[in-house]
């Protein structure tokens, strides 16, 4: 899977709107691009995907650069629940070997204040 | 509970020890996966199991690392004679067959091992 960066770290207060940028200079057309966090203690979560158009669900809105080489995780109004570890991941959709598996980064630290 | 069910939670054992940890998958899942990961890392892949079949290892998996998923169903991860240096957070996850890279993974809590 192609690699991706992330901010080791950010910070927001609750109930503002969070930005998680993610780099992918290096993706590829059938790469789709998906966020998942790990909350402390827990496995991680699926919070979305998306290929190449903005995605939105319950959780977050996904923003996909028009070149894809970068997207943006947006949640609207953080919680104190949204502290987590973000991973942005690529997962390459046309098959081969790579079996779905994921590749994680370090991902990015989210402090949401009070 | 139809999420991912892993046991145990933790393990403390002695160096030089066997252990081996549960999985059980959500039930309609047919891929499994083994994940494992060290303190303010990433889950790193260990091992893909599609039914019943391993389909892929990770070199990070060693000989004293063995996995199986009989009948395709649960799943067991058998560390013999345990190191330090496995100390970590063993994760598994599940997903449903769905064609390309959309599928997402559900993850269990873990199993946190601790090797004295």
């Amino acid at each position: 899977d192609a690699k991706t960066t992330q901010p080791n770290s950010m910070e927001s207060n609750e109930e503002e709107p969070v930005h998680l940028p993610c780099n992918h200079s290096t993706i590829s057309g059938t790469d789709y691009i998906h966020w998942y966090r790990q909350l402390p203690s827990q496995g991680p979560e699926y919070v979305i995907h998306g290929l190449t158009s903005n995605v939105n669900n319950r959780m977050a809105s996904l923003a996909i650069a028009e070149d894809r080489k970068s997207s943006t995780l947006i949640l609207h109004r953080a919680t104190l629940r949204d502290a987590a570890v973000y991973y942005c991941i690529l997962r390459d959709s046309a098959g081969g070997t790579s079996y779905g598996k994921l590749t994680f980064g370090q991902g990015t630290i989210l402090t949401v204040h009070p | 509970d139809t999420g991912v069910s892993q046991d145990p939670r933790h393990k403390i054992t002695k160096r030089g020890q066997n252990v081996t940890f549960r999985c059980d998958p959500i039930s309609e899942h047919n891929r499994l996966y083994w994940y494992r990961q060290t303190l303010g890392q990433g889950p790193e892949f260990l091992t893909y199991f599609q039914n019943e079949a391993q389909l892929e290892k990770s070199r990070l998996l060693s000989d004293r690392f063995s996995a199986e998923r009989p009948k395709g169903s649960f799943s067991t991860l058998e560390i013999q004679r345990t190191e330090q240096g496995d100390s970590a957070m063993y994760l598994c996850a599940s997903s449903p067959r769905l064609a390309g890279g959309r599928n997402e993974q559900f993850f269990g809590p873990g199993t946190r091992l601790t090797v004295l």
